[in-house]
């Protein structure tokens, strides 16, 4: 079983669509949870942490369930630059050794 | 924020040779530095973690006598793959951390590894 696991997509959606994410993590020891943007060809840049009281920036809203081991991210009002591939990201022992998901593919379509 | 970079950022290379990449924290000293490779639809995965002035830690399955990591100084660490063969084509890409702050990882452009 992997590490962290996600749906690979793609999920296509029209601009101005509602999206969310799902993630889950296997180790119940993980400390640390983000989500991360990697453009096509391009290096994984922080998106946003996450928290189990949820956060919010913008038109991203991060979610974590620690019983569950699940993790999502919603994208609110999508917009064409939002296509990219979203990674969910886990930290289990806060050493730096980030455990990273296969990605989500996002295609935004006017 | 931080600046991380990467050299060379496309390499083409016979199998066989070596190829050296280098990372750089541009602004900041990384203590710490971290390369992964992805290759195509797959997510990263950690290869090593390199400190400055000791040895690296490699994942199991990097073989470290073929991925060669040295942490020269505070502002740089070079990965050298060794005989590299087809299999080792791929993205490579680094991060650095200052100090302990391991949640706040700067990743480097990535560098595009192309063995013939």
């Amino acid at each position: 079983r992997k590490e962290v696991e996600q749906d690979p997509g793609p999920f296509n959606v029209p601009e101005g669509a509602t999206v969310a994410f799902n993630c889950t993590y296997s180790n119940s020891a993980s400390q640390s949870f983000f989500w991360y943007r990697q453009d096509c060809r391009k290096e994984p840049k922080l998106l946003m942490s996450v928290y189990s009281s949820g956060n919010e920036d913008g038109r991203f809203t991060a979610q974590l369930n620690r019983a569950s081991q699940y993790i999502s991210l919603l994208i609110r009002d999508s917009k064409l630059s939002d296509s990219a591939t979203y990674l969910c990201v886990v930290n289990t022992f806060n050493t730096g050794k980030l455990i990273f998901g296969q990605g989500t593919t996002l295609q935004v379509k006017p | 924020g931080a600046v991380v970079s990467q050299h060379p950022s496309r390499v083409i290379c016979k199998s066989g040779t070596s190829v050296k990449i280098e990372c750089r924290s541009l602004d900041f000293q990384a203590t710490t530095m971290f390369w992964y490779r992805q290759f195509p639809k797959q997510s990263l995965m950690l290869m090593a973690t390199s400190n400055e002035g000791s040895k690296a830690t490699y994942e199991q399955g990097v073989e470290k006598d073929k991925f060669l990591i040295n942490h020269a100084s505070l502002t740089l660490s070079t990965l050298t793959v060794t005989s590299a063969h087809p299999e080792d084509s791929s993205f490579y890409i680094c991060s650095a951390v200052a100090g302990t702050a391991y949640n706040e990882q700067f990743f480097g452009p990535g560098t595009r590894l192309t063995v013939l």
